[in-house]
């Protein structure tokens, strides 16, 4: 089947420390793998996307690639900011628009 | 293009009464979700239309839950009689087919916050 694990949070971050938020994927075929965000109090948007094996998606700062051998979409950022306070999804879609999330992780930015 | 626009954006309402969703996905996008978001389940698809047409609706937990789409520019989702335990977020999503492999963007309203007393 398909389905996707994300790490467990909350994540409490320093400003300017590292983040790593792992996500692993099962799935049949060849799907395209998404991370998304949602702030408080709003809906999910796109964060970064990757289609196929090793393409490496990004945007405002962070990057994942899409790993085949390790079924693996890890969201990375050098150095967060307060401003990215928010929870991250992990996401899988196949051929037909068929999605599948993560739980979600909850990620707090302290100054 | 406005994007993906949910009515209303919080609904109080009491048990036992019918609550509509509504929901206007982006011009020429031809599938659209509804996905409820609690603490406790996370984010669940409801179910999802493809050029106006239920495609998978196993998500929709009861019978007192349907949704519909009578053009590609509204859908509704209803929940009559209503019940403390249906509080939650609503989202309404959609998204442009792709050809070929994978799926393509799936754009997200605001949600619509819905407490049952």
């Amino acid at each position: 089947g398909n389905s996707v694990t994300q790490m467990e949070g909350p994540v409490t971050l320093s400003e300017e420390a590292f983040l790593t938020i792992n996500c692993t994927y099962t799935a049949t075929g060849y799907p395209s793998l998404f991370w998304y965000v949602q702030y408080p109090g709003e809906g999910l948007q796109l964060l970064l996307k990757a289609t196929k094996a090793d393409d490496k998606g990004s945007n405002k700062g962070f990057e994942a690639t899409y790993r085949k051998e390790t079924t693996s979409f890890h969201l990375e950022k050098g150095s967060v900011q307060v401003s990215d306070s928010a929870v991250y999804f992990c996401a899988l879609g196949r051929l037909g628009n068929q999605f599948y999330f993560g739980t979600g992780t909850s990620l707090t930015v302290i100054p | 293009d406005a994007g993906v626009i949910q009515s209303p954006r919080h609904e109080v309402t009491e048990m036992g009464q019918e609550v509509t969703l509504r929901c206007k996905p982006i011009s020429g996008h031809d599938y659209l979700f509804w996905y409820r978001q609690t603490m406790m389940r996370g984010l669940e698809l409801l179910i999802y239309f493809n050029n106006n047409v239920p495609i998978d609706d196993s998500g929709m937990p009861e019978d007192r839950f349907s949704a519909k789409m009578p053009n590609a520019s509204f859908s509704t989702l209803k929940i009559q009689p209503s019940e403390p335990r249906d509080s939650a977020v609503y989202f309404c999503a959609s998204s442009l087919l792709l050809t070929g492999a994978g799926a393509n963007v799936l754009t997200f309203g605001a949600g619509s916050r819905l407490t049952v007393l």
